[in-house]
């Protein structure tokens, strides 16, 4: 079965920071460009950050450029998002998501896999 | 920064209605390199993640029923279930694909209730 499963939620202070994991399988995540999309309660979803296939192509929503990192290991099949000097607006699920492709000149623009989401609550 | 509108916020539809919903983007999504409407729409239903519905506009994703579609291009779209089933009660939302620079933005999304 092909799915994503993050890891690595939690309770943080403001402040604090937090990795979170997000592991494929089923597929070959080096085969996919993906990312880190959150929703906020009671609110709706927001894409954070975007990683190539290798790596070498990143971006981020404003909104967290500067604090986020998104990095990715091929040979874990593993994407992670490093998060510092996080806020209580940073209160979210996560979900890691798979941009959709049917071959290299057939991207969708859309995320066609998602996991299931981890909880990040800052607080104190 | 593109802003996609959705509308409305939220509707109330019987079972076997068309439910109807539009989202609006702040600029053209159409791009001339390839001729596609980089506008995506997505289910959500409680304590699940969102389940891609559309891409391209109009292009049903793998496994979606076909009383589900997307039609639309430019900055003007919308969604249209034909025939409303009782799973179909959740929130939807649009979302655009940009690569100068790259972003996606999403709707603000809409509830869609069971009348």
């Amino acid at each position: 079965e092909v799915q994503l499963v993050e890891s690595g939620g939690g309770l943080v202070q403001p402040g604090g920071s937090l990795r979170l994991s997000c592991a494929a399988s089923g597929f070959s995540l080096s085969s996919y460009d993906v990312n880190w999309v959150r929703r906020a309660p009671g609110k709706g979803l927001e894409w954070l950050s975007y990683i190539s296939t290798s790596g070498d192509n990143i971006h981020y929503a404003d909104s967290v450029r500067g604090r986020f990192t998104i990095s990715r290991d091929n040979a874990k099949n593993s994407l992670y998002l490093e998060m510092n000097s996080l806020r209580a607006e940073d209160t979210a699920v996560y979900y890691c998501a798979r941009d959709g492709t049917d071959g290299p000149d057939d991207y969708y623009g859309a995320f066609d896999i998602w996991g299931q989401g981890t909880m990040v609550t800052v607080s104190t | 920064d593109i802003v996609m509108t959705q509308s409305p916020d939220s509707l109330a539809v019987s079972l076997g209605e068309r439910a109807t919903i539009k989202c609006k983007s702040s600029q053209s999504i159409l791009y001339s390199y390839d001729n596609k409407n980089y506008l995506a729409w997505y289910q959500e239903k409680p304590g699940q993640p969102p389940k891609l519905l559309i891409y391209w506009a109009s292009t049903r994703a793998s496994g979606v029923p076909d009383r589900f579609s997307g039609s639309g291009s430019g900055t003007d779209f919308t969604l249209t279930i034909s025939s409303l089933q009782a799973e179909d009660a959740a929130v939807y939302y649009c979302q655009q694909y940009d690569n100068m620079p790259l972003v996606y933005t999403f709707g603000q999304g809409t509830k869609l209730e069971i009348k």
